[in-house]
């Protein structure tokens, strides 16, 4: 099935850096989100958005839903270990209901 | 509040064998949704469901796969006979209604042997 070209595909970091992620699609999506999943765990939302150029905050993330709707982007500031995780970008489409199509992940381990 | 229930968390069958999946979704919610998740991949949709009615069941490989969700409440999600290739993460997911955010269960471990 489609999947959103999420990049880059791990991060090792240091305790404190700031952290940025991707996604791009061939096609327009109406809504971006963003999730974190840890091992033994679903996903977990962590930003929504729902209109291009928008630019959201929760805490120390900072998600933008690119200009074009082809793309969103992702940025944890000032990581701690607890970041560490799996983080999905996902779209949705008008034209498929609530279908979410996912990237393939970021994996980010983020060293103390 | 509870969250998405899914049950077994783990499972390991052998070739040929059927499985079931269990989930129960969060009070109130009644959208419904079947994922799957290979190893290093994304969760893909498998079938969605609006109370007891499947109303996307595209994705679904029907010749092995079949779910319910009689009552419009829980669902199950099963597999006869189970393929090497079924070896994934089966996740659940609800949400209020359609396109409001969806909240992920923990997910059924499959091994298939």
């Amino acid at each position: 099935g489609q999947q959103l070209n999420q990049s880059p595909q791990s991060m090792f970091i240091q305790e404190g850096e700031d952290v940025s992620m991707n996604c791009t699609s061939s096609s327009i999506f109406n809504t971006w989100l963003w999730y974190k999943q840890e091992p033994g765990e679903g996903p977990v939302l962590l930003i929504a958005l729902y209109k291009a150029g928008e630019l959201t905050s929760n805490g120390r993330l900072t998600a933008q839903f690119g200009i074009t709707r082809k793309d969103s982007f992702l940025n944890i500031s000032a990581s701690i270990p607890s970041d560490v995780g799996i983080y999905f970008c996902a779209g949705q489409k008008e034209t498929s209901g609530s279908r979410l199509t996912f990237g393939e992940g970021t994996q980010l381990t983020v060293n103390p | 509040e509870a969250g998405v229930v899914q049950s077994p968390r783990y499972k390991i069958i052998e070739k040929k064998q059927p499985v079931a999946f269990w989930c129960n979704p969060i009070s109130g919610h009644n959208t419904l949704y079947w994922y799957r998740q290979n190893l290093g991949q994304g969760p893909e949709l498998l079938i969605r469901y609006e109370n007891e009615e499947a109303v996307d069941d595209s994705q679904l490989p029907k010749d092995r796969f079949s779910a319910e969700r009689l009552k419009g409440v829980d669902s199950t999600l099963k597999i006869q006979p189970a393929e090497l290739g079924d070896s994934a993460v089966y996740l659940c997911a609800s949400s209020l209604e359609m396109r409001e955010t969806q909240y992920f269960g923990p997910g059924t471990r499959l091994l298939v042997l």
